[in-house]
């Protein structure tokens, strides 16, 4: 299983854009790179998955360079809402391998 | 109505008791998976099952043991349980199509005393 490093915590004041950095220097051919949003005493949710360049949704955008070595989750105008803990998680498609979940990226946003 | 139901939401329990936890899916996976939470840590993986006749051990298996009754159904059982598996306990589904997009339920608070 493919490894990922990210920041413990991150502060940010509301209506700024947020990015979060993960390190996975091991990641596999056929690795997709997946992150996952947890808010307090709930499960976490699926946010955006990419493979390659960027990647964009309704809720962020994911940046992966050309060596797949690292991925930035981008979420553009963060509100009091978007305090959270950010999961970046590698694994192969369709999941054959079960996602490993690190200790996230704790995001705190000020008013 | 939640897509992924787990049974109890919370319970306290007395070390050395046995205490099953129930989880119940009506998404039509066929992968479930049981995830533990540490306060202030990430998840850490116990068992998962690719199907009913498939069962895994992840991360964390030991002190735990798992049963898949049917597609719709994956039960964690503590069989002793012991205060440092005060947690919060997840359920998780996916299947082939939905790859390494896994929808979780609420969780499951377990106190042991």
């Amino acid at each position: 299983l493919a490894k990922t490093t990210q920041p413990i915590s991150m502060d940010s004041y509301e209506g700024q854009e947020v990015n979060i950095t993960c390190s996975h220097n091991n990641i596999a051919t056929n690795d997709y790179i997946t992150w996952y949003q947890q808010f307090p005493s709930q499960g976490p949710r699926f946010i955006i998955q990419g493979y390659k360049t960027k990647v964009t949704n309704e809720v962020a955008s994911l940046f992966i360079p050309a060596d797949r070595k690292s991925s930035t989750l981008s979420l553009p105008r963060v509100s009091l809402s978007d305090t959270a803990v950010y999961y970046c998680l590698v694994g192969d498609e369709p999941g054959n391998t079960p996602l490993v979940f690190g200790k996230g990226t704790r995001l705190s946003v000020i008013a | 109505d939640a897509d992924v139901t787990q049974t109890p939401r919370n319970r306290i329990t007395k070390t050395g008791k046995r205490i099953m936890l129930e989880c119940s899916q009506t998404k039509g996976h066929d992968r479930m998976y049981w995830y533990r939470q540490d306060p202030g840590l990430g998840l850490r993986l116990i068992y998962y099952s690719f199907d009913v006749k498939d069962i895994n051990k992840g991360e964390i298996s030991d002190g735990y043991s798992v049963s898949r009754q049917a597609q719709a159904k994956f039960s964690l059982s503590l069989e002793s349980a012991i205060p440092n598996q005060t947690a919060l306990y997840f359920c998780a589904t996916s299947d082939l199509r939905t790859g390494n997009t896994i929808y979780f339920g609420e969780g499951s608070w377990l106190t042991v005393v």
